[in-house]
């Protein structure tokens, strides 16, 4: 069985501009999970998206967003990028509702110059 | 405010011997405790997990203690492989939020 997926691996944009990341949960899994690591630093939560709703919000700005699509993959947008959005991006996912267990992707590695 | 804490950034093993992770948490609401691993570069990967309705949980080399009176739980990994090298995670949930409250982790070597 295929686990979480996230694309694209890399990513390098200037200060300013916008970042889209893309995550495919595992089958039959409907919530999706978006973390943040940055350099020295643990998982921060960012977003929590289940049956297509934003269930839950991490200490982040609002040009931290995203969204979940009916087949339940998700997308998570960074606008006017600062160089400390520079951190590698992981999506989870889980069973719906309160599951605790959530299964990570490899991570997408944003770099902002 | 960190709600989940592991004090030791690094820890090293002797291959054979035992690794015990420790995690401290603040938050009485939490209900339920994770471990997760992680190599460079990799997404974290789930390795064991812990009801606050137990005390031990165990699979095969990890075993997982919680002592709720003192808010910590432990992981212990016997036999230590040097393949057990890596950053270890300690996590938590609880109440209404569905998204895990991570520690900072700890980097675990085991040397042949």
């Amino acid at each position: 069985e295929a686990g979480v997926t996230q694309s694209p691996t890399h990513l390098i944009k200037t200060r300013g501009q916008q970042a889209t990341l893309r995550c495919s949960p595992i089958s039959g899994h409907t919530s999706v999970y978006w973390y943040q690591q940055a350099l020295g630093l643990g998982l921060q939560f960012l977003l929590w998206y289940d049956e297509g709703e934003e269930r839950n919000r991490g200490n982040f700005p609002p040009r931290f967003s995203g969204r979940q699509f009916p087949n339940y993959s998700s997308e998570l947008n960074v606008n006017a990028l600062e160089l400390e959005d520079s951190a590698l991006y992981l999506c989870a996912s889980s069973l719906g509702g309160r599951s605790y267990e959530q299964y990570f992707g490899p991570g997408t590695r944003l770099t902002v110059t | 405010d960190q709600q989940v804490k592991q004090n030791s950034p690094s820890l090293s093993v002797q291959e054979g011997r035992i690794s015990i992770l420790n995690c401290d948490y603040t938050n009485s609401m939490f209900d339920y405790f994770l471990w997760y691993k992680k190599y460079p570069a990799e997404g974290p990967t789930f390795l064991i997990s812990i009801s606050s309705i137990k005390d031990k949980n165990e699979d095969g080399r990890f075993t997982v203690f919680l002592n709720k009176s003192a808010k910590h739980l432990s992981l212990h990994i016997v036999p230590s492989q040097p393949g057990d090298s890596a950053v270890y995670f300690c996590a938590a949930s609880g109440g209404s939020q569905g998204n895990l409250i991570f520690g900072k982790g700890t980097k675990l070597s085991v040397k042949p």
